[in-house]
């Protein structure tokens, strides 16, 4: 069964470093998205993004965030300049977008960030 | 924006009882609710979904129930097993024009499920 992919597991990295996280989505799907969740709490929208552009953002995606799909496999988040507070665990999603199944998003195992 | 409100926070049931999970939400023109199964370490995982123009779904042991008038949804998973303790979550999207919009997620439910 097709699955979302995300590399590294695990990325540690110091305050004020540029990180970028990797997901390979779904091969014939069409929307893809990261969110954030924060140990403990509710996972967290961050970002959509469809045909080559960013279709939404949350406010929590400010310009210190970008996305980017450098080829026809990955898809990538780059934090700028990281805090201590982007610790958390990224995921990576993707959807279809077709008739049959719109809506349904599929998640990835997710990148554990650790800002030190 | 859309908010999604999930009780409880902890359900522990015996095994072979059944276990239901409620969430509300504030957007009217909600029109999709997902649930999600999150084990220790891993992603979310899609178990079942509803739409706004359907009451009632369900798959095996486990069905969703939508009130539109109330704005709740609720998880029921019946003759609970082992393998069902895990963080469920539910969540809701508002619009859709295309499938870009992200999802809005409850705070998670931790079913422990006693042997």
């Amino acid at each position: 069964e097709p699955e979302v992919t995300q590399t590294p597991s695990h990325q540690v990295t110091q305050m004020g470093q540029e990180v970028i996280l990797r997901c390979v989505p779904i091969s014939n799907h069409l929307y893809f998205y990261w969110y954030r969740q924060i140990l403990g709490q509710k996972v967290e929208f961050l970002v959509s993004f469809y045909n080559n552009e960013i279709s939404e953002k949350s406010e929590i995606f400010d310009d210190q965030f970008s996305v980017e799909r450098p080829d026809g496999s990955n898809f990538t988040l780059k934090i700028r300049s990281t805090k201590l507070e982007d610790s958390a665990m990224y995921f990576c999603a993707s959807s279809e977008g077709g008739s049959v199944s719109p809506y349904e998003q599929y998640f990835g195992p997710g990148t554990r960030l650790t800002v030190t | 924006g859309e908010n999604v409100e999930q009780h409880p926070s902890t359900l522990s049931v015996q095994e072979g009882d059944s276990a239901v999970i409620k969430c509300t939400y504030s957007d009217s023109a909600s029109n999709y609710f997902p649930w999600y199964k999150q084990e220790l370490g891993k992603g979310p995982q899609l178990i079942i979904d509803i739409r706004s123009n359907v009451g009632e779904k369900k798959d095996q042991r486990i069905a969703v129930t939508l009130n539109k008038t109330a704005k709740h949804f609720s998880l029921h998973i019946t003759e609970t097993q082992p393998e069902d303790s895990a963080v469920y979550f539910c969540a809701a999207i508002g619009k859709f024009w295309g499938g870009a919009d992200g999802l809005t997620f409850g705070k998670g439910t931790h079913l422990i499920i006693q042997p």
